[in-house]
C-alpha cells in the first residue's frame, strides 16, 4: 500500500496563474481532506469529502475549488493563484471505524510559492 | 470556540525524557492525539487517548489527559535524535466532518 500520495512536490506559480494539486489514497477510505500548514500554525482545514460525491468547505476555502473524482481522488484546484497562498498542502483520508475514531492519514505534503 | 495552544520550542539532552504540552479550549471532544511531522513529511499519528481515559503507554510514549485542567501532555522517555520533530496535538469531535483541530506544533531539538 502506498497509503496517500500527492503530486507534486513542489512547485512555484507566478500570481494569477492556475494549478491542481493531486491526492490519491488506496486504503478505500470514504473520507478525504485537504489542509494547508503555515509557519507557527496548526494545520487549518480547506475542504473535506465525508463520501464520494460530496465536497463541503472547511475553515479557509476562499480561493480554492476542490473535485472528487472517485473514492481514491481528490484533487485541489487554484484558479487565480495569490502570493496569500504560499503554504504547505497536506492531503488527508481517514479510516470511518476502528478504534482511534478519527484516525486521519496524510500525504507527504506540496509545498507551493506563488511569486 | 475550539482553540489547541501548544509551546513552540523544546530542547533537550539524548537520553532524557522529554514532555510537551497542550492545552485545549472545548471539553466536548471524543479522541485527543498527538502527530509527529518529521522535516520534509507529511504527519503520523503518534498515538491518541479517549476523552474519558486519564493515561495512556505505548513503548516510550505516555500520554496523560486532565479533563479539568484540559491540559494534554506527551512524554517520551529516553529522548533520542530520531525523535527531533514537530509534534502536533489535535482535538477530534464526533458529528458534521468529525474535525480535527490542531495545535501549532511543538519543535522537538535533540541534542547529544
Amino acid at each position: 500500500n502506498a497509503g496517500v500520495t500527492q503530486t507534486p512536490k513542489f512547485q512555484v506559480l507566478k500570481t494569477g496563474q492556475s494549478m491542481t494539486l493531486q491526492c490519491a489514497q488506496d486504503m478505500n477510505h470514504n473520507s478525504m481532506y485537504w489542509y494547508r500548514q503555515d509557519p507557527g500554525m496548526g494545520l487549518r482545514l480547506i475542504y473535506y469529502s465525508a463520501s464520494e460525491g460530496t465536497t463541503d468547505k472547511g475553515e479557509v476555502p476562499n480561493g480554492y475549488n476542490v473535485s472528487r473524482l472517485n473514492k481514491r481522488e481528490f484533487s485541489l484546484r487554484l484558479e487565480s493563484a495569490a502570493p496569500s497562498q504560499t503554504s504547505v498542502y497536506f492531503c488527508a483520508s481517514r479510516r470511518i471505524s476502528g478504534s482511534f475514531g478519527n484516525e486521519q492519514y496524510f500525504g507527504p505534503g506540496t509545498r507551493l510559492t506563488v511569486t | 470556540g475550539e482553540d489547541v495552544e501548544q509551546s513552540l520550542f523544546l530542547s533537550v539532552r539524548e537520553g532524557d525524557s522529554s514532555v510537551i504540552n497542550c492545552t485545549y479550549t472545548d471539553s466536548s471532544s471524543t479522541y485527543l492525539y498527538w502527530y509527529k511531522q518529521e522535516p520534509g513529511a507529511g504527519l503520523q499519528l503518534l498515538t491518541y487517548i479517549f476523552s474519558n481515559m486519564d493515561m495512556k503507554q505505548d513503548q516510550r510514549l505516555t500520554v496523560l489527559l486532565n479533563k479539568k485542567d484540559k491540559h494534554l501532555s506527551l512524554r517520551i522517555a529516553d529522548t533520542q535524535t530520531g525523535d527531533s520533530a514537530i509534534y502536533f496535538c489535535a482535538e477530534s469531535f464526533s458529528g458534521g466532518y468529525n474535525k480535527l483541530i490542531f495545535g501549532a506544533g511543538t519543535r522537538l531539538a535533540v541534542h547529544p
